[in-house]
């Protein structure tokens, strides 16, 4: 049984440009979360994403946008990057929606310039 | 909107010291509470999951317990080591799909 993986583990953008984050999900999870951890902060809830579908959103823009694919992997993609989009971002998998233990990835840390 | 909130955001204590973190939350229509360990620059790793018609949970030397009419959680470690040292974090999931996160209690054992 494979862990959480996130690709990739560090990112440098400018701001305006567009940035996409990968996550693979645990083996046999079909549920995705996605997270934004600013610096000496909790965890943000971005959204959520069951079965490939959008299951819920956090308070942010549609800039903020995601996929899941029939494999259960996930993308978030951020268009027109500000610098507070400077983050940690994790991605959380868990055998379906009703948040049983989550499994968190690594991290992709992105810093925008 | 739920609200958590962990005291202290701090602590250091000596090695083999029994400790007590705190998270509370505004919300008591709660799913679940998770407590997650955080290393420096690193993910999440999930200590204790309480559902809410339980009152504790146990592994090891972690100790939670949860007070869901008063919006409180406590996560008891005894008898400290270095190797605890970390960011820990509570999470509370509503009956909907999400979790909400306390900004972290980090935790120096000093050795």
């Amino acid at each position: 049984e494979t862990g959480v993986t996130q690709s990739p583990t560090h990112l440098i953008k400018t701001r305006g440009q567009q940035v996409t984050l990968r996550c693979s999900s645990q083996s046999g999870h079909n549920t995705v979360s996605w997270y934004q951890q600013a610096l000496g902060q909790g965890p943000q809830f971005i959204f959520q994403y069951y079965r490939e579908e959008e299951n819920g959103r956090g308070n942010f823009p549609p800039r903020f946008s995601g996929l899941q694919f029939p494999n259960y992997s996930s993308e978030l993609n951020v268009n027109a990057l500000e610098l507070d989009d400077s983050a940690l971002y994790l991605c959380a998998s868990s055998w379906e929606v009703r948040q049983e233990t989550q499994y968190f990835g690594p991290g992709t840390r992105l810093l925008v310039l | 909107k739920q609200e958590v909130t962990q005291i202290p955001a701090a602590l250091s204590v000596p090695e083999g010291e029994n400790l007590v973190l705190n998270c509370s939350f505004t919300d008591s229509a709660i799913y679940n509470l998770q407590w997650f360990r955080q290393d420096p620059g690193k993910g999440l790793t999930s200590l204790l999951l309480i559902q809410s018609s339980q009152r504790e949970q146990t592994s090891g030397r972690l100790n939670a317990s949860l007070d869901k009419s008063s919006g409180r959680s406590t996560l008891y470690i005894a008898a400290s080591q270095p190797g605890d040292s970390a960011t820990y974090l509570c999470a509370v999931a509503n009956t909907g799909n999400q979790f909400y996160f306390g900004t972290g209690t980090s935790l120096t054992v000093i050795p």
